[in-house]
């Protein structure tokens, strides 16, 4: 079946810097994909929506300025959480729409920001 | 390794019939499960989770779910479908709490079924 990864599975970094998630397809096409943060013990709150070659579409309340998103090619979409800090940890998960409309989820990445 | 199997990716059903959104799941470990639903253009809404107190776990909107060992199944069911239910559903396995038990680690999701209610 389709699968999206994640890299990093796990980062931990310093407040202040900057941490850089990759989503990707492997085996098929999304021109769509979507960022999602998992808050403890809460549900996924979709934080934007990508499309490729376009602008993100941020939800209402994420920063477009601290969490930039990059949809470059049909099968990289990249998260960039711009100094980063302490309440910025959190699992941030992606998904990825192919082009039959189907979502797969990425194994999610959990940010540690010290 | 975990993984979930959602059986059909589309239920079709008439208002007032019953729900039955079907799960399986494979775990190395005790697992946690669960229920999230979406609507069209929302993220991910927890329906309900199963975290080895009672097999039977009941959710918002009148959702529950059966958490079967034997089977390993957590399938989702409600007795009478509503029109304001029609959407995406997604299963999910979590192998246990995250660092600091503060979350439920690292999700597996099914791919989904999309449920449509007709009149």
């Amino acid at each position: 079946g389709a699968v999206v990864s994640q890299h990093p599975s796990w980062v931990i970094c310093k407040s202040g810097t900057s941490v850089k998630i990759e989503c990707r397809s492997l085996d098929f096409q999304a021109t769509t994909m979507f960022w999602y943060r998992q808050f403890p013990k809460q549900s996924l709150m979709l934080m934007a929506t990508s499309n490729e070659g376009s602008k993100a579409t941020y939800e209402q309340g994420v920063e477009k300025d601290k969490f930039l998103i990059n949809h470059a090619s049909l099968t990289l979409s990249t998260l960039t959480v711009t100094s980063a800090h302490p309440e910025d940890s959190s699992f941030y998960i992606c998904s990825a729409r192919d082009q039959q409309g189907a979502k797969y989820f990425g194994p999610g990445t959990r940010l540690t920001v010290t | 390794a975990q993984s979930v199997t959602q059986l059909g990716s589309h239920v079709s059903v008439s208002e007032g019939a019953l729900v039955l959104l079907r799960c399986n799941y494979s775990s190395s470990v005790p697992p946690y499960l669960f229920w999230y639903v979406q609507y069209p253009n929302q993220g991910l809404q927890l329906l309900l989770k199963y975290t080895s107190a009672a097999t039977l776990v009941k959710g918002i909107n009148g959702f529950e779910a059966e958490f079967k060992k034997s089977e390993t199944s957590f399938h989702l069911t409600k007795p009478s479908a509503h029109m304001s239910d029609a959407a995406e559903y997604f299963c999910a396995v979590s192998e246990g709490l995250g660092a600091g038990g503060t979350s439920y680690g690292k999700l597996t999701f099914g791919q989904g079924t999309i449920l449509t209610v007709h009149p």
